[in-house]
């Protein structure tokens, strides 16, 4: 049973366009919403993350949009450079104990010069 | 401040076979994770560990073992090798009490064949 459920599976965006991608969690007891950024080779780094308190935050270029409602959240990635091409996960945490996050399967991202 | 290490980067065993992967956490971090990760899918959880005690533990076999030490480094070892096996395994440390973080490796691609 997937508990995050991330989409699209794969994304290509122009320079200078806006990359969304969107996941879907159903345990309400997750209470903590990372990001991930992992290019091949090398482990996923932490991009941006978010608590259900908040409906949106954002870094840079990075936004994360948070609807609790709907138990959604997103990643906006506004005015895409290439160098932004690789694979995004997200995750979700349940609150209490030790951290382990459940990801998403993954979206890879290719932002076209 | 040193990342997080692992070794060896790749790694080809032959089913039946036993493998030991080896990780070396971030200066100041003394809890260690590990997740294995499938060609296009998101890391899974495998277990933590946290002064040298499991901490946790996803839904892996019992042939899938680790041990922590007292500087914090730690060891995967999975024992009778399956063609499931392959993918990239990831250490991830954290300071645990401290951050909801966690700092990941470039992993170790382990291929059975």
């Amino acid at each position: 049973q997937q508990q995050v459920k991330q989409s699209p599976q794969s994304l290509i965006v122009q320079k200078g366009g806006i990359s969304i991608i969107n996941c879907a969690y159903e345990n309400t007891a997750f209470d903590y919403f990372p990001w991930y950024q992992q290019f091949p080779g090398k482990g996923p780094a932490l991009l941006i993350a978010i608590r259900p308190d908040v409906s949106e935050k954002k870094e840079g270029r990075f936004t994360i949009s948070f609807n609790k409602s709907a138990k959604q959240f997103s990643l906006h990635i506004m005015d895409s450079q290439p160098g932004d091409s690789a694979t995004y996960f997200c995750a979700a945490r349940i609150g209490g104990g030790s951290y382990i996050p459940t990801f998403g399967r993954g979206t890879s991202l290719i932002v076209h010069p | 401040e040193t990342g997080v290490t692992q070794s060896p980067t790749h790694l080809i065993k032959t089913r039946g076979q036993q493998v030991t992967l080896r990780c070396s956490s971030q200066s100041g971090h003394n809890t260690v994770s590990w997740y294995q990760q499938a060609l296009g899918q998101g890391p899974q959880f495998i277990f933590q560990y946290y002064r040298e005690e499991e901490n946790g533990r996803g839904n892996f076999p019992p042939r899938f073992s680790g041990l922590q030490f007292p500087n914090y480094s730690s060891e995967l070892n999975v024992n009778a090798l399956e063609l499931d096996d392959s993918a990239l395994y990831l250490c991830a440390s954290s300071r645990q009490g401290f951050s909801y973080e966690q700092y990941f490796g470039p992993g170790t691609r382990l291929t059975v064949t």
